[in-house]
């Protein structure tokens, strides 16, 4: 069965800091991967997709994939409360006219003024 | 506005009755898919659906049944609703990216399903 794998935290963080967010998947084919942002009661939203191995940037955000060592991670710069919320990693793999996409448990994120 | 949304997004119903959670988009997406969020297990996948009269397990699907119709809808349909299917559900849709895969998920509301 195809895992994801997070530390469910709480993270902590300063305001200002670096957070860094990591993530694990069992499946060597997974082809895709995803971070989404979820505050509490909320649906969850996307931030980020990476598909190649290195680093992705989009503004403070950045995603790296390591399909060697199959870890996924996101770096969120200069932290604001704002960013406080749940994170999921998520890793899709497709084939065959099928598609899958599973989740990770979530890791949350506390950014402290 | 593009936007998933989701009917009713609070129900609260007894065990053994056929309830029916309704899942609509408006961005013409091919892909559709019901996700189920539970505290400490996370959003896990229930069914999903490549396109009209195409759909597929997910990783959860025992006790639920789907339809694709229409483009447009994927209702999600309990037949005997049983007190463990008391969750937070929800309805999401993507369009192909590529050739194979889906790209950006678009999530409805959610759904919060009590079942006494």
């Amino acid at each position: 069965q195809k895992e994801v794998e997070q530390n469910s935290g709480p993270l902590s963080v300063p305001e200002g800091a670096i957070a860094s967010l990591n993530c694990t998947y069992s499946d060597r084919g997974s082809q895709s991967f995803f971070w989404y942002r979820q505050y509490s009661g909320k649906s969850p939203e996307l931030i980020m997709f990476i598909y190649s191995n290195g680093d992705k940037e989009d503004g403070r955000f950045t995603a790296q994939l390591n399909k060697a060592s199959q870890y996924v991670s996101l770096l969120i710069r200069d932290s604001q409360p704002s960013d406080s919320a749940t994170y999921l990693c998520a890793a899709s793999y497709s084939g065959a006219g099928s598609y899958q996409l599973t989740f990770g448990k979530g890791t949350k994120l506390s950014v402290i003024p | 506005e593009a936007q998933v949304t989701q009917n009713p997004r609070y129900l609260i119903t007894v065990t053994g009755k056929k309830l029916t959670v309704t899942c609509s988009q408006n961005m013409n997406h091919e892909y559709m898919s019901w996700y189920r969020q539970d505290p400490g297990l996370g959003l896990r996948q229930i069914y999903y659906s490549m396109n009209v009269e195409v759909t597929d397990k997910g990783d959860v699907p025992e006790g639920y049944k789907v339809s694709r119709k229409e483009k447009r809808n994927f209702p999600l349909i309990l037949e005997s609703p049983s007190p463990n299917q008391t969750s937070l559900y929800f309805c999401a849709s993507s369009s192909p990216a590529g050739l194979d895969f889906p790209d950006t998920q678009y999530f409805g509301p959610g759904t919060r399903l009590t079942v006494l």
